[in-house]
Order: structure tokens, then C-alpha cells, then sequence
């Protein structure tokens, strides 16, 4: 399950089961959203975007939700594999400049064999 | 492999001592940014570079200082850093001509503060 508190949220899933990770943004003005995964002594790299105008995307074995209403996105991971276990950052294009990222917080998703 | 090249990936430096980052992207990207990044916490930007011009420093100290020399070059300049500047810096780059791209980051370089 997720929990959440101090520490980084963490979500432990079996492998070949669905992951979902959760992430609440803050700006409701925010028009463009994108999917991190950051493996430990990497930077994060880029899984799937998803602008404003939509509602779901969909990748290899990845799908990005975007609830605009309540400001929330979430990341589904198909078939999950132990190469997944890392830690998952929403990043949101905080409207007015077209640079500025804000991450959120990061979960940490660990997959068992 | 990530086509954002940073150099060194470690390094280990006094107070007094002066040190740069490097960065290096050859995907025609004219944005490039700077981020800092603690330990189990999210990447902070610091400063963006966009055509080669400074856009955004986001209240950096400066003792760090950002330098863009040419379109596929991007250097971090250290000088008398204090311990709490330990961290991962992490190189990132997007493409300019279009709004709504995704930065492609490096593997950063670790940085430690003696």
C-alpha cells in the first residue's frame, strides 16, 4: 500500500501487478504536466507528458490520469517489473513562464520479485 | 544513457577552493537550466539559461555563478561554498522554439563540501 508522512511516500507492489502513483498539484493554472522516474545515482528521466487539454494519455505500459477539477495526476504502471523500482516525481509547468517546473514531493516505488 | 553530458560526477572540494561544473547537450536544445537536488527530496531550480541569456535565477547565493557559453554549454562556477551546498546539481535542457516540452536532465554531478 502508500503511506505517506516524514519521509519520502513509498508504494510496494508485487511483481507483474498495476502500480499507481498519486500526485496532488497545486496550481490550478498549471497547463502542462510530466512523469519522472529517478533511479538512486541517476537524474530523473522523462516517462510521459500530458497538457492540460487532456484528460489520459497513454505509453508503453504507462498512463498518465489528469483530474483538473481536483488538481490531481496519477501515473499507472502496467505489469509492474523490478526495473521500475525507483522513485517517481510529478513535475507541473507552473503557468506564466514556460520553463519553471515544480516537482512534487517523490514516491518511492519498490517492486518484489 | 542520457544525451545531457555532465562532468565530473563526483566531486570533493574545500570552502576556499574554486571548481565548475559542466554540462553539454547536443540535441539543438536552447534552453538549459540548473537544478539542485537534497537527498530523498525533489530537484530545485536555480537558474535558466534560454537562447544563451540568463531568464531565471531563482535568489541564488552568489557564490554560485552560471555561465552559458555557447548553445550546447552550460558551467556552474563554485567559489567558497559552505557545507549545506552539498548535494546532487543536476544539468537539464528543452527545446525553446515550442512551449509545453519536457527538460531531458543528466545524471548530475555529487557534491561534497569538506
Amino acid at each position: 500500500g502508500e503511506s505517506v508522512g516524514l519521509h519520502l511516500p513509498t508504494l510496494s507492489v508485487q511483481e507483474g501487478d498495476n502500480s499507481i502513483i498519486n500526485c496532488a498539484y497545486s496550481n490550478s493554472a498549471s497547463d502542462y504536466f510530466i512523469w519522472y522516474k529517478q533511479e538512486s545515482g541517476k537524474g530523473p528521466q522523462f516517462i510521459i507528458d500530458i497538457r492540460s487539454n487532456m484528460d489520459k494519455r497513454q505509453g508503453q505500459r504507462v498512463t498518465v490520469l489528469l483530474n483538473k477539477t481536483v488538481k490531481h495526476l496519477s501515473l499507472q504502471i502496467a505489469a509492474t517489473q523490478p526495473g521500475d523500482s525507483a522513485v517517481y516525481f510529478c513535475a507541473e509547468n507552473s503557468g506564466g513562464s514556460n520553463y519553471k517546473l515544480t516537482f512534487g514531493k517523490g514516491t518511492l516505488l519498490t517492486v518484489n520479485p | 544513457d542520457t544525451e545531457v553530458t555532465q562532468t565530473p560526477k563526483h566531486l570533493v572540494m574545500g570552502m576556499t577552493n574554486k571548481k565548475s561544473l559542466k554540462c553539454e547537450q547536443h540535441m539543438g536544445h536552447r534552453a538549459m537550466y540548473w537544478y539542485k537536488q537534497k537527498a530523498k527530496k525533489p530537484p530545485e531550480l536555480m537558474f535558466v539559461y534560454s537562447y544563451e541569456k540568463l531568464s531565471i535565477n531563482e535568489s541564488v547565493p552568489s557564490r554560485f555563478s552560471p555561465e552559458c557559453p555557447n548553445s550546447s554549454l552550460l558551467n556552474l562556477h563554485l567559489h567558497a561554498l559552505q557545507p549545506e551546498d552539498s548535494a546532487l546539481y543536476l544539468c537539464a535542457s528543452s527545446q525553446r522554439d515550442s512551449s509545453n516540452q519536457p527538460q531531458h536532465f543528466g545524471d548530475g554531478t555529487r557534491l561534497s563540501i569538506l
